[in-house]
């Protein structure tokens, strides 16, 4: 069974750090791209940026550009969302997803973590 | 960067109604369109992809259509589980994605 699990809810001061996790199973984590979505409170969905495990390639939103880092470890089947100093308007529900690719359909996102909510308030 | 733009952004519809949800694309992105519906406190879960091909174990009252720039997501037969909101999402450009603002479905 695909599963993508999440790392627990954070609450975090304006200016932190902080890394989140999601960890694949069920299928081999280095062929398929892992990306990541925010949607903060009462708002819609947005799509941050995405990596192929495999080799580490990595392209994000424009809009995300700059603001968080991610990265994937392979050999624990992990995926990371970064920030190096945390605002106010990080606040929200982050999830990842495993995009499938395949030659006779255009990508989807097939499988959706739980969700990681982030919280930053001083 | 593509612009999706659905409406209605809120439906209000009874329990048996047929409803459709349109999603315009700001240029052509063939038929690469997702649909997704998102429950209260869950994450998303993916119905449609290829604009018009229904996910294993999605209830075929849902279905999608469209090419191009218009999209449709319809709903046969509302069924109480179905009072949700549903998001679009274009996958034509080469990894830089958007999603629709989205259409909250509630119960009239």
């Amino acid at each position: 069974e695909v599963q993508l699990v999440q790392s627990g809810a954070e609450v975090k001061k304006p200016g932190e750090s902080l890394k989140i996790s999601c960890k694949g199973s069920g299928y081999s984590f280095t062929s398929y791209w892992i990306g990541w979505v925010r949607q903060m409170p009462g708002k819609g969905l947005e799509w941050m940026g995405i990596i192929y495990p495999g080799d580490s390639d990595t392209r994000y939103s424009p809009s995300f550009q700059g603001q968080v880092t991610i990265s994937a470890d392979k050999s624990i089947s992990t995926a990371y969302l970064q920030w190096s100093s945390l605002k106010a308007s990080d606040t929200a529900m982050y999830y990842c997803v495993r995009q499938y690719s395949s030659s006779w359909y255009p990508p989807f996102f097939d499988y959706w973590g739980q969700g990681t909510l982030v919280t930053v308030s001083s | 960067d593509i612009q999706l733009t659905q409406s209605p952004s809120f439906l209000s519809a009874s329990v048996g109604d047929r409803v459709t949800i349109t999603c315009r694309a700001s240029q052509g992105i063939s038929s690469y369109l997702a649909w997704y519906q998102q429950k209260p406190g869950k994450a998303p879960k993916l119905l449609i992809y290829a604009a018009s091909t229904l996910q294993s174990g999605v209830p075929s009252r849902f279905s999608g259509s469209g090419s191009g720039t218009e999209f449709t997501l319809t709903i046969s037969s509302l069924q109480p589980e179905d009072f949700a909101t549903y998001y679009c999402q274009q996958l034509n450009s080469y990894l830089s994605y958007t999603f629709g603002q989205g259409t909250k479905l509630e119960i009239k």
